[in-house]
């Protein structure tokens, strides 16, 4: 079945660092690939999309590509704030499911 | 918009209770999620619904749990009899769309404790 691996547990960068936190996914079919990001005592929200191959989600400064060749939708931002301290999800999406990942605590030092 | 609405915001119940989650999707749209989330399990989708009709409901745990969608601005979802192991976060989604892939929109969540 579908299936979505993301970095486990906890990143803590510090402010103004890069940041990577890897997403791969497993499915035999056309997905369309999603962030959202959960902040404490909230619902997770959409916080970028990427609906085929090749396509660049952007938002906030975070960058996502979906890389078919590689089965990947890594999550990327050149240089983190305090304020992006959050849970991220990566998921998947098609017409059978949608699956999310076991998410990554971000919490920035400042 | 008030978003999608989820009450009560915080459930505390004893083991062998019946507990009943609601959730007031937002207006128009035609697909609706109840999701459950675990430190250990992450975020479980339980069942699906669009035009309140229930797609797929494989991700329900057991006869304990059951949903329903009486209508395109409400659901339940209801445990009976509720055990200590429920005690999770259980999320509402709603989506314009007939697909999963569409965007979701959380509710802010109940925090179910069974003791």
């Amino acid at each position: 079945g579908d299936s979505v691996v993301q970095t486990e547990g906890q990143v803590l960068p510090s402010e103004g660092d890069s940041l990577i936190v890897n997403c791969s996914y497993e499915t035999t079919q056309y997905p369309s690939l999603f962030w959202y990001v959960q902040y404490p005592g909230e619902g997770p929200q959409l916080h970028l999309k990427a609906m085929k191959a090749n396509d660049k989600g952007r938002n906030k400064g975070f960058e996502a590509m979906y890389r078919k060749e590689t089965t990947s939708f890594h999550l990327e931002k050149d240089s983190v704030q305090e304020s992006d301290s959050a849970v991220y999800f990566c998921a998947l999406g098609n017409n059978n499911d949608m699956r999310f990942g076991a998410g990554t605590r971000l919490t920035v030092k400042p | 918009d008030a978003g999608v609405i989820q009450s009560p915001r915080h459930e505390v119940t004893e083991m062998g209770q019946e507990v009943t989650l609601r959730c007031k999707p937002i207006s128009g749209h035609n697909s609706l999620f109840w999701y459950r989330q675990t430190m250990m399990r992450g975020l479980e989708l339980l069942i699906y619904f669009n035009n309140n009709v229930p797609i797929d409901d494989s991700g329900m745990p057991e006869d304990r749990f059951s949903a329903k969608m009486p209508n395109a601005s409400f659901s339940t979802l209801k445990i009976q009899p509720s055990e200590p192991r429920d005690s999770a976060v259980y999320f509402c989604a709603s989506s314009l769309g007939e697909g999963r892939y569409e965007k979701l929109f959380f509710g802010s969540g109940t925090q179910l404790s069974v003791l």
